[in-house]
Order: C-alpha cells, then sequence, then structure tokens
C-alpha cells in the first residue's frame, strides 16, 4: 500500500499569512494526488485534483503543485474561512490512501 | 444540484449487520465511479471502497475486505455498503462520495456507531 505523510500535522498561523502543507508519497504517484479541505462537523470538500488542478470554485490563493513523491498545497494569504484541516489522497493505486491531515489553526 | 444523500446508519451491537445507502441525484450517477469513505471520531479520513461506474471493478481496504459488500443499482441511482460482522473500531462517520478520480461531491455522512 502507498502511504501518504503530511507534514506538518498541526500549523498555527494568522490572517494573511503564506503557508505549505507538504505530503510525501512511498512510491511514485506521478500526479494522482487530491486535496481535500475539511471544517469540523462538515462533509470534505475537494480543492485540487491531479497535483495542481483547482476546483471550481476554490479560490485562487490555493495553489498545489509536485509530482512523483513529493507534493504541496500552498495557501498564498489566510483568510478566516481557511483555518480548518487539509488532507492529501493519492488516487494512483487502490486503496485511495490518505494523509493523516493537517489541521491549520489561528495564531 | 449535484447531491448526495446517505442513510442506514445506527447503533449496532458487535458481530451485527448495517445497510448504508446513498441516494444520489443531479447529474448522471451511470457515469462515475463512487466511493465510501469514513472517519472515526476525532480521527482522519479513510478510504473503505469503491466501485466502478459498471460494478466490473470493486476493491476494499484490508479491515473490511470479507465483511463489507459494496454494490450500486444505476436504475435507481443509489449505492449501497452493507456491513457485516460489525466490529468497535468500524464506528465512524461514513460518507459516500463520487469520483472519476478525486471526489469532488461528497454527502453529508451517516454515523455508524458499534456498541456492546
Amino acid at each position: 500500500d502507498i502511504q501518504l505523510t503530511q507534514s506538518p500535522s498541526f500549523l498555527s498561523a494568522s490572517v494573511g499569512d503564506r503557508v505549505t502543507i507538504t505530503c510525501r508519497a512511498s512510491q511514485d504517484i506521478s500526479s494522482y494526488l487530491a486535496w481535500y479541505q475539511q471544517n469540523p462537523g462538515k462533509a470534505p470538500k475537494l480543492l485540487i485534483s491531479a497535483a495542481s488542478t483547482l476546483q471550481s470554485g476554490v479560490p485562487s490563493r490555493f495553489s498545489g503543485s509536485g509530482s512523483g513523491t513529493e507534493f504541496a498545497l500552498t495557501i498564498s494569504s489566510l483568510q478566516p474561512e481557511d483555518f480548518a484541516t487539509y488532507y492529501c489522497q493519492q488516487l494512483n493505486s487502490y486503496p485511495y490512501t490518505f494523509g493523516q491531515g493537517t489541521k491549520l489553526e489561528i495564531k | 444540484e449535484v447531491q448526495l444523500v446517505e442513510s442506514g446508519g445506527g447503533l449496532v451491537k458487535p458481530g451485527g449487520s448495517l445497510r448504508l445507502s446513498c441516494a444520489a441525484s443531479g447529474f448522471i450517477f451511470s457515469n462515475y465511479n463512487m466511493h465510501w469513505v469514513r472517519q472515526a471520531p476525532g480521527k482522519g479520513l479513510e478510504w473503505v471502497s469503491s466501485i466502478s461506474s459498471t460494478s466490473r471493478q470493486i476493491s476494499y481496504t484490508d479491515s473490511v475486505r470479507g465483511r463489507f459488500t459494496i454494490s450500486r443499482d444505476n436504475a435507481k441511482n443509489s449505492l449501497y455498503l452493507q456491513m457485516n460482522s460489525l466490529r468497535v473500531e468500524d464506528t465512524a462517520v461514513y460518507y459516500c462520495a463520487r469520483g472519476k478520480g478525486a471526489n469532488d461531491c461528497w454527502g453529508q455522512g451517516t454515523l455508524v456507531t458499534v456498541s456492546p
């Protein structure tokens, strides 16, 4: 099975900050990686597919990069509604594993 | 509006069974692969099972293989998860999601609690 390791697990930041969350795969997954945002008690929301394709309606301050085994989600200028938990997921092969999550908190 | 609505969750004793359903609307259900993803209380997301648009390809995570069965009825725009031999560690919110690749639409989830 492909393991995904996100870092950091917790991130404290302020409104306006630029933050980056990384996701490392245990083997090459090409660009078969997605990023999701989840707020407490809510279903996850797809932000980025295919490592760098921004979903319709997602603000342009979100961007994804990487391929192979190293990926990143960057938020260029944090807004209050961005404080949530973020997950990466690989879709290269079953089982479609998720990273352990990164909780982004207000400093 | 694209919508997925899960139902069938509840409280069950270890060893018991439940059948989850997911009703789809607002899109051509038969064109999409469908997935079940779960989240234990206070924990992260865990992929559970997937089924292709024609039901020809089915996959399960190791911990549920042989106990859970995913199925779909394209005529009824519905996805199912039959869960047998439930364990305490199966306690979670279960989400259905659609996606040919990444999961671009999710239901609100249904809570399954397995407790003596």
